[in-house]
């Protein structure tokens, strides 16, 4: 699996958008990006992951640039529940094996 | 369905005591992982099964830690003897196997600690 490379921490006013970036410069072709976030000390929770193209859910947007090198999670309108530690997780389809970096502290402020 | 469900969520013993945490996956996945997680190393992921088999153990730190799926809607993890190092939080997690990769879901942890 590609490693992953994300800021240890950042910050976010409450009703912005929040744009997390991640690099995965070694990924292959057949490697998804995966987002999940672990809120406090609860288990991770899952977000979001695609391949190439962008992708939306009720959570979250995901950018995968052209030569899916990086890639950004977008939190629209970040909220103090949203104060989490966010993991990218480059896996390949099929190996349901998620191996967890440091992963970005995100701390939205009031 | 209630989720994974793990217990218990918190157990303190002393060192060299055996320790066994239990999980019960989500009906119907048939894949189960189990995850260890301290502020050193983060979150590790110590083995995995899919339909009850052993797929990668290669994340077990030592032969002191074993686990077992003796079905598909149970599984543990032993810790025997246990050290003071293995105070962590440890998940377990479950997901179906559909050809690609779907989300995990994840138990709200045992918080372990080794005196």
């Amino acid at each position: 699996d590609a490693k992953t490379t994300q800021p240890p921490s950042m910050d976010c006013a409450e009703g912005r958008a929040a744009n997390l970036p991640c690099n995965h410069s070694t990924i292959s072709g057949n490697e998804y990006v995966y987002w999940y976030r672990q809120i406090h000390s609860q288990g991770p929770q899952y977000i979001i992951h695609g391949l190439k193209n962008n992708e939306t859910n009720e959570m979250a947007s995901l950018i995968i640039t052209e030569d899916r090198k990086s890639s950004t999670l977008i939190l629209p309108h970040a909220t103090l529940r949203d104060t989490a530690v966010y993991y990218c997780i480059a896996t390949t389809s099929g190996t349901y094996k998620y191996i967890f970096g440091t992963g970005t502290r995100l701390k939205v402020l009031a | 369905d209630a989720g994974v469900i793990q217990s218990p969520r918190h157990e303190v013993t002393e060192m060299g005591q055996e320790v066994t945490l239990r999980c019960k996956p989500i009906s119907g996945h048939d894949y189960l992982f189990w995850y260890r997680q301290t502020m050193m190393r983060g979150l590790e992921l110590l083995i995995y099964f899919n339909n009850n088999v052993p797929i990668d153990d290669s994340g077990m730190p030592e032969d002191r830690f074993s686990a077992k799926m003796p079905n598909a809607s149970f599984s543990t993890l032993k810790i025997q003897p246990s050290e003071p190092r293995d105070s962590a939080v440890y998940f377990c997690a479950s997901t179906r196997g559909s050809g690609m990769n779907t989300e995990a879901f994840f138990g709200q942890g045992t918080r372990l600690t080794v005196v």
